[in-house]
């Protein structure tokens, strides 16, 4: 999406913490996805959040500021299976959603 | 969990055919379909919405004529790419979503290749 920013790569070491950040500009706000993505595979959901604030769900953790224009996700414990590719995405009105290039994870031993 | 299914996974076909690509909510009454794209090392990008009995919406630079959706019952819809060309190769996964939560659930995916 052109306007959604994420980092393109990203490495962590197994057993670490690790944060990525995405930020949008939209006119049209009805929430903030996290998506996961292995190589050939359909997403598979992670986290919603549409008020401000952290949302804890295990090892994954999802924030916002709606001010800001500002979302992370924080993955704890890492795990080797976790080496995929994260997608930041907003949605419009109808719920569609407006996806970011992704931040492919690295995870190494 | 709510069930997404796409058929078929892959299809190859000869440049100047059709193809259709079904996708299907297996468990509840899908009231919003959208169709997205991807390109090999690209994110995915919103073709079209499609709501239950009305016309589908395109996204800008998206040919209606040459991508067909049609969305006949609550649990189906249907992408058609007419008169395919290799440029169309692509990832095409749909996504479901029932009128009462913000969750949407993917499809896993068809693989096109046009030769």
């Amino acid at each position: 999406g052109q306007n959604i920013d994420q980092p393109t790569e990203m490495t962590a070491t197994e057993g670490a913490i690790v944060q990525i950040n995405c930020t949008y500009q939209t006119s049209g706000f009805n929430g903030l996805f996290w998506y996961q993505q292995h190589a050939g595979e359909a997403p598979t959901f992670l986290s919603y959040n549409v008020l401000d604030g952290l949302e804890e769900k295990g090892r994954f953790s999802s924030f916002l500021s709606r001010s800001k224009g500002y979302s992370y996700l924080l993955l704890k414990e890492l795990q080797m299976k976790d080496s995929a590719s994260y997608l930041c995405a907003n949605a419009d009105s109808g719920y569609a959603l407006n996806f970011g290039k992704g931040t492919s994870l690295l995870v190494t031993p | 969990g709510a069930v997404v299914s796409q058929h078929p996974s892959w299809v190859i076909c000869k440049s100047g055919t059709s193809v259709k690509i079904e996708c299907r909510s297996l468990d509840f009454q899908a009231t919003t379909m959208f169709w997205y794209r991807q390109f090999p090392k690209q994110s995915l990008m919103l073709m079209a919405t499609s709501n239950e009995g009305s016309k589908a919406t395109y996204e800008q630079g998206v040919e209606k004529d040459k991508f067909l959706i049609n969305h006949a019952s609550l649990t189906l819809s249907t992408l058609t790419v007419t008169s395919a060309h290799p440029e169309d190769s692509s990832f095409y996964i749909c996504s479901a979503r029932s009128g009462t939560s913000y969750e949407q659930y993917f499809g896993p995916g068809t693989r096109l290749t046009v030769t």
